[in-house]
């Protein structure tokens, strides 16, 4: 099974940049590396995806080193409206998703 | 308007009642799931299906059911065999491998 490990916490300040690592050792070749963003009593949201090297949307950067064993989301300058719970997602090659405990982002003013 | 809807928001369940939780999804995706979340806790997988009339089991099936007879649908029973069932319950859908889309949840308590 894909498993991944990421903080389970993390304080920032508002106007800061936020950096969340993500290890996924076992991550199968073909599978793309996501991540969600959850607020308390929501269903996750998509924030970003990418295979390897670096994605950028409206929202959020994606970096991806070469070997796909890790990934780092980047969040630029924050607000206090980004605190949530941020999940890494590995994805078996069975197409059982799977998340792990997620990371409790808190952003201070 | 495409979504995914889960209903109702709050349920309760009283001992030894089955109760079933209803998720709908009008974005015609293959996949469905079902996912379980405790406070404070990540999402743990349930049950998922990647097409109709099949469906396989997650982390944590035991004291769950679950069918797949319309592509759009996929409820979830919560049997008396779960005899911890208190929990936020969140449905998913996607194209496989593709990016999940969740419903906005349904709180179970124990009367």
């Amino acid at each position: 099974l894909a498993k991944t490990t990421q903080p389970i916490s993390m304080d920032s300040y508002e106007g800061q940049e936020v950096n969340i690592t993500c290890s996924h050792n076992n991550i199968a070749t073909n599978d793309y590396i996501t991540w969600y963003q959850q607020f308390p009593s929501q269903g996750p949201r998509f924030i970003i995806q990418g295979y390897k090297t670096k994605v950028t949307n409206e929202v959020a950067s994606l970096f991806i080193p070469a070997d796909r064993k890790s990934s780092t989301l980047s969040l630029p300058r924050v607000s206090l409206s980004d605190t949530a719970v941020y999940y890494c997602l590995g994805m078996n090659r069975d197409d059982k998703i799977i998340f792990g405990k997620g990371t409790r982002l808190h952003i201070l003013p | 308007d495409g979504g995914i809807t889960q209903s109702p928001k709050y349920l309760f369940r009283k001992e030894g009642q089955n109760v079933t939780l209803s998720c709908e999804q009008n974005l015609n995706h293959d996949a469905m799931y079902w996912y379980r979340q405790d406070p404070g806790q990540g999402l743990r997988l349930i049950y998922y299906s990647q097409i109709v009339n099949d469906f396989q089991k997650g982390d944590i099936a035991e004291g769950y059911s679950v069918s797949r007879e319309k592509k759009e649908s996929f409820p979830l029973t919560v049997t008396s065999a779960q005899k911890n069932p208190t929990a936020f319950y969140l449905c998913a859908s996607s194209t496989l491998r593709e990016k999940l889309f969740f419903g906005s949840g349904t709180q179970l308590s124990v009367l």
